[in-house]
């Protein structure tokens, strides 16, 4: 089965600051998402990559898969108190697996 | 109203009683996942199904049991609810052309065994 390590666990940023949060899996990825949830609520469709070297972006979020299509990176540009939240990589198979997430605080 | 919808949104229950959640959605989408959520772990794949009539074990199905008669439904029975079931419980879709786009989920269901 495939598993999605992703990290940090947990990161605390200063409002306006740059971060990035990793996700690698163990097996090749056919196609990968990325999710931001409020924790105890639904989940927030951010974007999907399926191409090695794919890049995408979303107002201030940008995620790339990278060209062997094992790790992906999400890069939040300047940060702001609405970023924060639970952030999911999920792998886009038949068993959509999820990774552990990670939890972002933005300091104002 | 066209999506995903879980029933009940909150639900407590004791140790040892059967409970169903409900999982509906409007779509017509293929595949259909369930997931629970607990601190720390993210999202755990309980059981998914591909289509009606077909379901597969996930990470943790231990303890879980689902049916898929419509395509429409995807209910999940706590046959004997333990105190370690208590999470927040998710569903989710997706298109029938597969995994190509968007999964979509459900608000959740807070499950509590005491």
């Amino acid at each position: 089965s495939q598993e999605l390590e992703q990290s940090p666990q947990s990161l605390i940023v200063q409002e306006g600051k740059n971060l990035t949060i990793n996700c690698t899996s163990s097996k090749t990825l056919y196609g990968l998402y990325w999710y931001k949830q409020k924790y105890g609520e639904g989940l927030i469709f951010l974007m999907m990559l399926q191409k090695g070297g794919e890049e995408k972006s979303h107002e201030k979020i940008t995620a790339k898969l990278d060209e062997k299509k094992q790790q992906s990176s999400l890069h939040i540009t300047a940060s702001q108190p609405s970023h924060a939240g639970i952030y999911l990589c999920g792998a886009a198979n038949n068993d959509m697996r999820f990774g552990a997430g990670t939890r972002l605080t933005v300091k104002p | 109203d066209a999506g995903i919808t879980q029933s009940p949104r909150y639900k407590i229950t004791e140790t040892g009683r059967q409970v169903t959640l409900m999982c509906h959605q409007t779509w017509s989408h293929s595949y259909m996942f369930w997931y629970r959520q607990d601190l720390g772990h993210g999202l755990r794949l309980i059981y998914y199904s591909a289509a009606a009539d077909i379901t597969d074990k996930g990470e943790v199905p231990d303890g879980y049991v689902v049916s898929r008669s419509k395509t429409e439904n995807f209910p999940l029975t706590l046959e004997s609810a333990t105190r370690s079931q208590t999470s927040v419980y998710f569903c989710a879709s997706a298109p029938p052309s597969g995994l190509n786009t968007e999964a979509f989920f459900g608000q959740g269901t807070r499950l509590t065994v005491v």
